[in-house]
């Protein structure tokens, strides 16, 4: 059963507006959140991160809120670029885990120009 | 600075052959964590390792195993392949341990098991 759930396998956005992308965990003990950004044929780049203990982190284009009662978090990229086209992992850990880190499936985002 | 480097980049095995990839972090990173990414599960945690010791362990079987040198360079073994083991094998590296928001991947390892 998977952890952290990515329902959106793609997700397609004009320039310039705003990409929302999803992620759903399931596993109450997650405290600490990330967003990774993958191009084709490079590794994943990190790109945000939260705690349990904040509901939103901004940093640039890039904000990421959660919903700690919804177990649900969401990256959010404003105004989207063309190469923010990449697939987005968001990835979740709790501390008494050892920091071991689930990673959802990827949404791909296609940003059209 | 040199980012982290995987070798072989392609590699073909066959099943019930054994494979080992290499990874070598970026200079003065002592952490080498391990991820295989497949189109259904998504990327998978491994392993880490720290200065040589491996401080954790994802939910694989015990054909995956690994090892660190001295110079922080890390190996990845898998032994007697099967189909599924077919998947891009990323490493990364960071500082600290456990350091997933400073953790700096590699290009990867694309292992296909015929």
């Amino acid at each position: 059963d998977q952890q952290v759930k990515q329902n959106s396998p793609s997700l397609s956005v004009q320039e310039g507006r705003i990409s929302i992308l999803n992620c759903d965990y399931t596993n109450s003990m997650f405290d600490y959140f990330l967003w990774y950004k993958k191009y084709p044929a490079e590794g994943p780049t990190f790109l945000i991160s939260i705690s349990s203990i904040k509901d939103k982190n901004e940093d640039g284009r890039f904000t990421v809120f959660l919903n700690k009662s919804a177990k649900h978090l969401s990256l959010h990229i404003v105004p989207s670029q063309p190469g923010d086209s990449a697939v987005y992992f968001c990835a979740a850990s709790a501390a008494n885990y050892g920091q071991n880190f689930v990673f959802g499936p990827g949404t791909r985002l296609s940003v059209l120009p | 600075k040199a980012g982290v480097t995987q070798t072989p980049r392609y590699l073909i095995k066959t099943r019930g052959q054994q494979v080992t990839l290499s990874c070598s972090p970026i200079s003065g990173h002592r952490s080498v964590s391990w991820y295989q990414q497949t189109p259904g599960q998504g990327l998978q945690f491994l392993f880490e390792y720290f200065s040589e010791t491996q401080r954790n362990k994802g939910n694989f079987p015990g054909r995956f195993s690994g090892r660190q040198f001295s110079n922080s360079r890390s190996e990845m073994n898998v032994s007697t392949l099967e189909l599924g083991d077919s998947a891009l094998y990323l490493c990364a590296s960071s500082f600290r341990a456990g350091g997933a928001d400073e953790q700096y991947f590699g290009p990867g390892t694309r292992l296909t098991v015929t």
